[in-house]
């Protein structure tokens, strides 16, 4: 059975550092690993997307990479901005109906 | 990608009424999902909603208790039935274009009192 598990389940950064959020799995069968960012008591923003075969992907202030044969991936966030401040979680593609999903990290960015 | 629309996107409820969520998504799909997040939680899948047929529930959820429609390709309902307060939590439509990327509605905040 896929488990997945973030690390640092909360983080207290302050404004303008670059921080590494960890995510762990211990299944290599993925489709893709879906980094998405939740704002208290809201839904799901979507980040990132890495495809199996796909070693990283940016987007702006944002990186994510994969290393499957170890079971991790990385966020990396530079320049963090107080409005960064929310719950990030990965989630994982594994074919089945469901995304595999980590307890998250919450980040608190102080300004 | 995908943009959804998802109603309300909080309510207060009493203990033994009943509350649809609404989902509509601004593009035709195959699946859509429906999620819970209880308190301090991760997402559990409730079931997959399909066009056509029948929803496919997880282990521990049932058709009673959360009934599902899916009259098109755009949208989908999910009812929490006969509340309790056990059933406080966010609750999430999703769907997965072309199997890959997932996205999510906005969430409804459920609290029963």
């Amino acid at each position: 059975k896929q488990e997945v598990t973030q690390i640092p389940a909360a983080l207290s950064v302050p404004e303008g550092e670059n921080l590494v959020l960890n995510c762990s799995f211990t299944d290599s069968a993925i489709y893709n690993l879906q980094w998405f960012r939740q704002d208290p008591g809201k839904g799901l923003t979507s980040l990132l997307l890495i495809q199996s075969s796909q070693r990283e992907q940016t987007s702006g202030r944002l990186n994510a990479s994969l290393d499957k044969s170890s079971g991790r991936s990385t966020l990396y966030i530079a320049a963090s901005q107080p409005g960064d401040s929310a719950t990030y979680l990965c989630a994982l593609n594994t074919g089945r109906r469901a995304l595999t999903f980590g307890s998250g990290t919450r980040l608190q960015v102080q300004p | 990608s995908a943009v959804i629309s998802q109603k309300p996107s909080r309510d207060i409820c009493q203990r033994g009424t009943s509350l649809t969520i609404q989902c509509q998504v601004d593009s035709q799909v195959t699946m859509m999902f429906w999620y819970r997040q209880q308190p301090g939680q991760s997402l559990t899948l409730i079931a997959t909603a399909n066009q056509g047929s029948e929803a496919t529930y997880e282990s521990g959820f049932v058709i009673d208790k959360f009934p599902i429609s899916r009259p098109n390709l755009t949208f989908s309902t999910l009812t929490v039935s006969n509340m309790s307060p056990e059933d406080s939590s966010i609750y999430l439509c999703s769907v997965r274009l072309e199997g890959t990327e997932a996205f999510f509605g906005q969430g409804t905040r459920l609290t029963v009192v």
